[in-house]
């Protein structure tokens, strides 16, 4: 089972700011199936990044993904009030398909 | 546009079978692609379940193996999961998506409290 690392578990943040995520796998992720979601409070996931940097259908161009390998980020550029929430990332290249714990975005 | 609704008892007893199902709107999961379940317990992170093909093949987290079942009915449009010997460690919000290239599209979730 790949085990994903994410990093830092929760950032503090004011608008405007330009945020990095890490996410690390414990093996290498086949084909960079690595995708990444924004979760708000009692509401379902929203895939943002898929194939570690392909941006999901209505995905604002101020998330970004990168990464190959074992080591991938999340950049979201200037942050909006609406982006304060939890990020995962998901590995969809080996079964089990296995999410990071999740990072916290919070307003500074 | 693509919905998924998830249905099922929000209450199941420990040691019974949980059962959900899921409803498609605006695509035939005949069609292709993917369809799983992940939960997530309160307060805590996202969990895959296991994924089903239209064919009905499907694949299982090794963790709940022993206890799921997953089936596809394209003659009403669902997808379903059994979860069977239910514990208190079950209780979580459970969603259905499907997979296209990750998660692409999920349903609003469903709360299950496994409870006596």
């Amino acid at each position: 089972e790949i085990v994903l690392t994410q990093s830092p578990g929760t950032l503090s943040l004011s608008p405007g700011e330009r945020n990095t995520l890490s996410c690390r796998a414990s093996q290498s992720i086949s084909n960079n199936q690595l995708a990444w979601y924004q979760q708000k409070a009692g509401q379902a996931p929203r895939l943002l990044i898929y194939g570690a940097s392909s941006r999901a259908t209505g995905i604002p161009d101020r998330f970004s993904g990168s990464g190959s390998g074992t080591d991938f980020t999340l950049t979201i550029s200037r942050l909006e009030p609406e982006d304060f929430a939890v990020y995962y990332c998901q590995q969809y290249g080996s079964s089990p398909w296995t999410f990071g714990q999740g990072t916290k975005v919070e307003i500074k | 546009q693509v919905q998924l609704q998830e249905s099922g008892p929000g209450l199941v007893k420990p040691s019974e079978t949980l059962s959900l199902t899921c409803s498609v709107s605006g695509y035939f999961i005949s069609s292709a692609y993917y369809w799983g379940w992940i939960r997530q317990p309160p307060g805590e992170g996202l969990e895959w379940i296991g994924s089903i093909y239209r064919s009905g093949s499907a694949n299982y987290n090794p963790s709940l193996k022993s206890r799921v079942t997953m089936s596809v009915d394209t003659s009403k449009n669902q997808f379903s999961l059994n979860l069977s010997s239910v514990t208190a460690a079950d209780t979580a919000v459970y969603y259905c998506a499907r997979k296209v290239h990750g998660f692409d599209i999920w349903g609003q979730g469903t709360m299950v409290t496994v409870s006596s």
